[in-house]
């Protein structure tokens, strides 16, 4: 009974790869994101979508595509990976897209770029 | 625009002493203050939020923080540290008309026995 899950925990590839990385809420949250946290643990987002429409498209190369199937998914596809894509990716969620709401995190996504 | 400072990246303490986390927003409007903690290799969990109700805000674990407007502060505090609370804290801030929360560089706390 997670509330915000990701898959796969770990990823190690190749440079020049594509890959995938999947999110689900159970929670019935209208908003989900992606954050990328760097080897500093610095947080950043990059992406938030209310119900399956973009909302916040931060300065990510276009190698990077958002997907929601549906409210309770949204997927990120790289595309031509680079070593600087390592990174632990996070997926989040709120009820609605609004300031003062809280966001639930899910474990994040361990990506290694070799 | 908005942005959050966390003083320290690195604060040490022992069991059973205060805590203090301390953190300085800047926003153009204003702003709701988020803290999150980070446990290792795990996500982020929420320990409070400021939304523009009480100045000064509970939290989950024994943790507080008060909302200063005049010292743009938003420090976070613990009377007593436990060795369970050695983990990343992050300090983040949104604003009514946006949900895009910025995030501090983080303070990692460590207690020692």
């Amino acid at each position: 009974d997670t509330a915000v899950s990701q898959t796969p925990k770990y990823l190690v590839t190749q440079m020049g790869n594509d890959k995938s990385i999947k999110c689900e809420q159970n929670l019935g949250h209208d908003t989900m994101y992606w954050y990328k946290q760097d080897s500093k643990k610095f947080l950043k987002i990059m992406f938030s979508y209310n119900n399956k429409e973009l909302i916040i498209n931060e300065t990510v190369p276009n190698r990077f595509s958002p997907k929601s199937p549906d409210k309770a998914h949204l997927n990120l596809h790289i595309n031509s990976l680079e070593l600087g894509d390592s990174a632990v990716y996070f997926c989040a969620s709120s009820w609605k897209s609004s300031g003062q709401e809280t966001q639930y995190f899910g474990p994040g996504t361990r990506l290694l770029v070799l | 625009a908005q942005s959050v400072t966390q003083l320290g990246s690195h604060v040490s303490v022992s069991e059973g002493a205060l805590v203090l986390l301390r953190c300085n927003y800047s926003s153009s409007v204003p702003p709701y203050l988020f803290w999150y903690v980070q446990y290792p290799n795990q996500g982020l969990q929420l320990l409070l939020k400021y939304t523009s109700a009480a100045t000064l805000v509970k939290g989950i674990n024994g943790f507080e923080a008060e909302f200063k407007k005049s010292e743009t502060s938003f420090h976070l505090t613990k009377p007593s540290a436990h060795m369970s609370d050695a983990a990343e804290y992050f300090c983040a801030v949104s604003g009514y008309n946006t949900d895009k929360l910025i995030f501090g560089t983080g303070t990692r706390l460590q207690v020692f026995p």
